[in-house]
């Protein structure tokens, strides 16, 4: 079993609707990361948690850590949100610095 | 702003070719880091590097070797290119392992080996 897991794998939705990726761990972590990227290839980093909520523009990140499981919210998706989604975390007693990952969601939003 | 550089985004190399793939960070981070990235699979962690000179194997270190001399710069190796490591390869920095430490990435190699 993957120590991240992510769902869905692939999402297709239409542009204006609520969107939320969701990612289960099984480690004890330090943080929770995710990860945006676009095709071609290179990696932004959207957020980074250890608890609670945070918001940026129209993306939202939650993290419950008693039930080790955190969302992805995209409010008022547009086509330019089309990307894959990567969850990942920071674990205790793991490599420095290093981050666990999930395989990722592939997000398609559709004019 | 942050940059960690990788020094191509597309490579085409021949089996059996060494093969160099660079990566240059300005934020004086600490620890740097090679991945690799394959449909279904997800990013794995190659090799690491938290200080200059040193290195740690990550989960998949088979076939490759790490470079790196200065604080900066993070060289990975394939000593022999062969057809399995046709791969999306990606370069991150980050700060030494403080709980909360955000990773910066590279924009990707995607190095094809025929």
């Amino acid at each position: 079993k993957n120590e991240v897991e992510q769902s869905p794998q692939n999402l297709t939705a239409q542009e204006g609707e609520f969107i939320t990726i969701n990612c289960s761990y099984s480690v004890g972590i330090s943080a929770l990361h995710w990860l945006q990227q676009h095709p071609g290839g290179g990696i932004v980093s959207l957020f980074m948690l250890s608890s609670g909520k945070k918001k940026h523009g129209r993306l939202i990140a939650t993290i419950n850590i008693q039930e080790k499981h955190s969302s992805l919210h995209i409010t008022a998706s547009h086509p330019r949100d089309s990307a894959v989604y990567i969850c990942a975390v920071r674990n205790y007693g793991g490599s420095q610095g290093n981050l666990i990952f999930g395989k990722g969601t592939k997000l398609s939003v559709k004019p | 702003d942050v940059k960690v550089t990788q020094s191509s985004r597309y490579l085409v190399k021949r089996t059996g070719e060494k093969v160099f793939l660079e990566c240059v960070q300005d934020m004086d981070h600490e620890n740097m880091f090679w991945y690799r990235q394959d449909p279904g699979l997800g990013l794995r962690l190659i090799y690491f590097s938290y200080d200059v000179k040193m290195k740690e194997k990550g989960d998949i270190p088979e076939g490759y070797s790490v470079s790196r001399e200065k604080k900066e710069r993070f060289s990975l190796i394939l000593e022999s290119a062969s057809t399995n490591q046709t791969s999306m390869y990606l370069c991150a920095s980050s700060f030494l392992a403080a709980q909360n430490t955000e990773a910066f990435f590279g924009q990707g190699t995607r190095l094809t080996v025929v």
